[in-house]
């Protein structure tokens, strides 16, 4: 069993859509937990860190479900311009700063 | 925010030969830098963490003396991958940590091995 898993879609939406993205983790000791924006053929970019209270950034909302090692991404009203790969990311205690991505969930926004 | 820079940007090789990619932080010290390789569809897998004055720890199944690490400086570190092959060519991403620890990307190279 991977260690971040995710569907990888892709997940085709209309524009003005709201869409939500799954994400489970297997490791218990998990500390930090992150979603990256990746484009094609770019590096993934930090979109926002999933706090335990739930946290929203604009038209993003990220919730995180420890008893249920579950975290999710809440995308409304969508844009075209949010067509990319989601990749759910967890940082493990102990770990340093190693990141562990999952293998991502690709979005695809269209007119 | 910080920036990280990787040179080169694409490279295309035959196959034998070596070859090297810089990762840079522009405006902070990493003492720690991470190398991910990321294959069409697939998601970033890490390959080893670099530390500024030691050697770099690799993770299981990455070969140490091909995928060569080295992290001179505060703000550098080298990945050689030695005599490429075909099954090397991927996407390889560096990433910087800062005091904060906080983790900034590199822009990734492209390699190509013909």
């Amino acid at each position: 069993r991977k260690e971040v898993e995710q569907d990888p879609g892709p997940f085709n939406v209309p524009e003005g859509a709201t869409v939500a993205f799954n994400c489970t983790y297997s490791n218990s000791a998990s500390q930090s937990f992150f979603w990256y924006r990746q484009d094609c053929r770019k590096e993934p970019k930090l979109l926002m860190s999933v706090y335990s209270s739930g946290n929203e950034d604009g038209r993003f909302t990220a919730q995180l479900n420890r008893a249920s090692q579950y975290i999710s991404l809440l995308i409304r009203d969508s844009k075209l311009s949010d067509s990319a790969t989601y990749l759910c990311v967890v940082r493990y205690t102990g770990g340093g700063n190693k990141l562990t991505f999952g293998t991502g969930t690709q979005l695809k926004v269209e007119l | 925010g910080a920036v990280v820079s990787q040179h080169p940007s694409w490279v295309i090789c035959k196959s034998g030969t070596s070859v090297k990619i810089e990762c840079r932080s522009l405006d902070f010290q990493a003492t720690t830098m991470f190398w991910y390789r990321q294959f069409p569809k697939q998601s970033l897998m890490l390959m080893a963490t670099s530390n500024e004055g030691s050697k770099a720890t690799y993770e299981q199944g990455v070969e140490k003396d091909k995928f060569l690490i080295n992290h001179a400086s505060l703000t550098l570190s080298t990945l050689t991958v030695t005599s490429a092959h075909p099954e090397d060519s991927s996407f390889y991403i560096c990433s910087a940590v800062d005091r904060a620890h906080e983790q900034y990307f590199g822009p990734g190279t492209r390699l190509t091995v013909t």
